[in-house]
């Protein structure tokens, strides 16, 4: 059974960089997948972030590009994600999840993790 | 981007009802949508992908419907379970990203 758990800082000063990892157990990186990101601030709806694939290709949305970074450690078994320049806007429960097709960015995901609040304040 | 619109937001219903939601895309996205449940403090839960196949395990009470740029979920007999939040989601390969219909609460009459 493929499980993701997400963890890192549940509090981001403002103008400062979220760090968020995902582990993931039950199934290997490496034997393909984009693995994505997704967020929900509080009370709003989904917000796909981006997605990042074994040999570190990545696709991220536009409207976040910018201030982005998705990278994976397959010797852990985890990937990562970096937002930049954050400020109240970015507070949000924050997923990471596997799609259900496995060779292609564009998926929906059938398997997430149970999510974790970033808070944007100082 | 490809817009995803969602009606009604909330609805109010009985256990037993008939209900229907309903998703509109801003382009044509074939048949490439796919329907989650969420409730409170949970991550979202696939029910039904490429517009009208049920995930495994999902109750057949479940279905979808739609191609082009209009896609309905409908419940054909409420449950109590069923109160929640649903949404869409587009992922047509000509988008230049993935995007989520704004929900649709499901609320007990």
């Amino acid at each position: 059974q493929v499980q993701l758990q997400e963890s890192g800082p549940g509090l981001v000063k403002p103008s400062e960089t979220l760090s968020l990892t995902c582990a993931v157990s039950g199934y290997s990186i490496s034997s393909g997948y984009y693995w994505g990101w997704i967020r929900q601030p509080p009370g709003k709806g989904l917000e796909w972030i981006g997605s990042i694939y074994h040999s570190g290709s990545t696709y991220y949305n536009p409207s976040l590009k910018s201030r982005v970074t998705i990278s994976v450690d397959t010797s852990k078994n985890q990937f990562s994600l970096k937002l930049s320049s954050v400020t109240a806007a970015d507070t949000a429960v924050y997923y990471c999840a596997r799609p259900l097709y496995s060779s292609s960015w564009y998926s929906l995901f059938d398997y997430w993790g149970q999510g974790t609040l970033v808070t944007v304040s100082s | 981007d490809i817009q995803m619109t969602q009606s009604p937001s909330t609805l109010s219903a009985s256990v037993g009802d008939r209900v229907t939601i309903t998703c509109r895309a801003s382009q044509s996205i074939s048949s490439w949508l796919a329907w989650y449940q969420q409730k409170p403090g949970k991550a979202p839960k696939l029910l039904i992908y490429k517009a009208s196949s049920l995930e495994s395990g999902v109750p057949s009470r479940f279905s979808g419907s739609g191609s082009g740029t209009e896609f309905t979920l409908t419940i054909s007999s409420l449950q109590p379970d069923d109160f929640a939040t649903y949404y869409c989601q587009q992922y047509n390969s000509y988008s230049s990203s993935l995007t989520f219909g704004g929900g649709t609460k499901v609320e007990i009459k």
